[in-house]
């Protein structure tokens, strides 16, 4: 069965930084495209980046290209997001996503909220 | 920077047929563009509907189904029930390993 579970979020001040885990079983990460989604507060949904399979090219949005970096361990089966120079419109719950080849995710994990204020 | 549009709000009988669209606001949308579909209830996690402009997830039901309409991609409801009341998300893969969400449609059963 595929599983997502994302950690990581909380309170952070502007200009802070969090770093975010989903933790992947029941598939491989390395061998799927995984993405970060993240929806703001009554908002809709925004894609941030994705880590494509194999080699593991990464693609960022423009709101978060240069602040946003993505990554994954093939030991621990976990794709991260580093979230750097935070702002409040950052404040959001991120969902990991994972898809077999296919640039959107299909399963979802259950999200993580990330809360940026001063 | 790339906009993806969709209806900011429809509505369906019980029973009846609704069709939700997602475009470009600059050019027509084709299989290229990998359309996905998400269904999200109020405080609930998205649940992937279509994807790749027209395969079923698992577990949805065959009233559910996706196409290209024109220039723009297309969520098919028949048969619409009451809990099929909810926001509905279109994404886009727009190249250069970027997508892009539309700003997604309320669908009210009444």
């Amino acid at each position: 069965e595929v599983q997502l579970v994302e950690s990581g979020g909380g309170f952070v001040q502007p200009g802070g930084s969090l770093r975010l885990s989903c933790a992947a079983s029941g598939f491989t990460v390395s061998s799927n495209y995984m993405s970060w989604v993240r929806q703001a507060p009554g908002k809709g949904l925004e894609w941030v980046a994705i880590v494509y399979s194999g080699p593991g090219s990464t693609y960022y949005a423009d709101s978060v290209r240069g602040r946003f970096t993505v990554s994954r361990s093939t030991s621990q089966n976990t794709v991260y997001l580093q979230l750097n120079t935070l702002r409040p419109d950052d404040t959001a719950v991120y969902y990991c996503g994972r898809a077999p080849h296919i640039d959107h995710p299909i399963d979802w994990g259950q999200g993580t909220l990330v809360t940026v204020s001063s | 920077q790339t906009v993806v549009t969709q209806e900011t709000s429809l509505s369906v009988s019980p029973g009846g047929t609704v069709t939700l669209t997602c475009g470009l606001k600059s050019g027509s949308v084709s299989t290229s563009h990998l359309s996905t579909w998400y269904q999200q209830t109020p405080g609930q996690v998205p649940r992937t509907l279509i994807y790749d402009t027209n395969t079923r997830s698992s577990g949805v039901p065959a009233r559910f189904s996706g196409s290209i309409l024109g220039n723009r991609a297309a969520l098919t409801i028949v048969g619409a029930q009451a809990e099929d009341e909810s926001d509905y998300y279109c994404a886009l893969y727009v190249g250069g390993g970027v997508s892009v969400f539309g700003g997604g449609t309320r669908l009210a059963v009444l």
